[in-house]
């Protein structure tokens, strides 16, 4: 079964709204998570990490200030794309690594379209 | 600056046949490698690794070589299978450094032919 799950799967909404992305790790805890955005037919762009209990460290270009990231506890990160627009519409994808099987797992991902 | 390529967009192979998908990297700090398979609309699913202190590591069907001199790494896939049928991605990480942050490859996908 799935060891990371994100929540919601698919999402639609309005330009100017806020949207929250959970990602879990289900069955071990994890220090650090990872989201990465896909655009269609390219690769996986790493987003930021997640670090629990301290900021989050993005990647260069990435505006930490509209991709808000919260690793409130060893099971959960949330990603929040604040005043989304339509160029903000993508496929996210977290992962995290069970450091004790040495292992990355990703989530299924979300559909975020703004209209 | 692209530090994980693969220059093959897409691959059609027959079935039975071998499937062989290429990637290269330019940041010599990367000595873990990995191979994702990933179907439309879910998230990529782990498939092979191979640290740099090896050139080779086979799993089932799946092998992964590499050359660290080239910095080139080859998924081969043997024989191929419809089900076979995604996209690829290699990613590589500075893993020695602690760090489990991974560079993914701009994919190929690959079409198995029944």
């Amino acid at each position: 079964g799935a060891v990371v799950s994100q929540h919601p799967s698919w999402v639609i909404c309005k330009s100017g709204t806020s949207v929250k992305i959970e990602c879990r790790s289900l069955d071990f805890q994890a220090t650090t998570m990872f989201w990465y955005r896909q655009f269609p037919k390219q690769s996986l762009m790493l987003m930021a990490t997640s670090n629990e209990g301290s900021k989050a460290t993005y990647e260069q270009g990435v505006e930490k200030d509209k991709f808000l990231i919260n690793h409130a506890s060893l099971t959960l990160s949330t990603l929040t794309v604040t005043s989304a627009h339509p160029e903000d519409s993508s496929f996210y994808i977290c992962s995290a690594p069970n450091r004790e099987t040495d292992t990355q797992y990703f989530g299924p991902g979300t559909r975020l379209t703004v209209l | 600056d692209q530090q994980v390529k693969q220059n093959s967009p897409s691959l059609s192979v027959q079935e039975g046949r071998i499937s062989i998908l290429n990637c290269d990297y330019t940041n010599s700090m990367f000595d873990y490698f990995l191979w994702y398979k990933k179907y439309p609309a879910e998230g990529p699913t782990f498939l092979i690794s191979i640290s740099s202190i090896k050139d080779k590591n086979e799993d089932g069907r799946f092998t992964v070589f590499l050359n660290k001199s080239a910095k080139h790494l080859s998924l081969h896939i043997v024989p191929s299978q419809p089900g076979d049928s995604a996209v690829y991605f290699c990613a590589a990480s500075p893993f020695s450094s602690g760090t489990y942050k991974y560079i993914f490859g701009t994919g190929t996908r690959l079409k198995v032919l029944a």
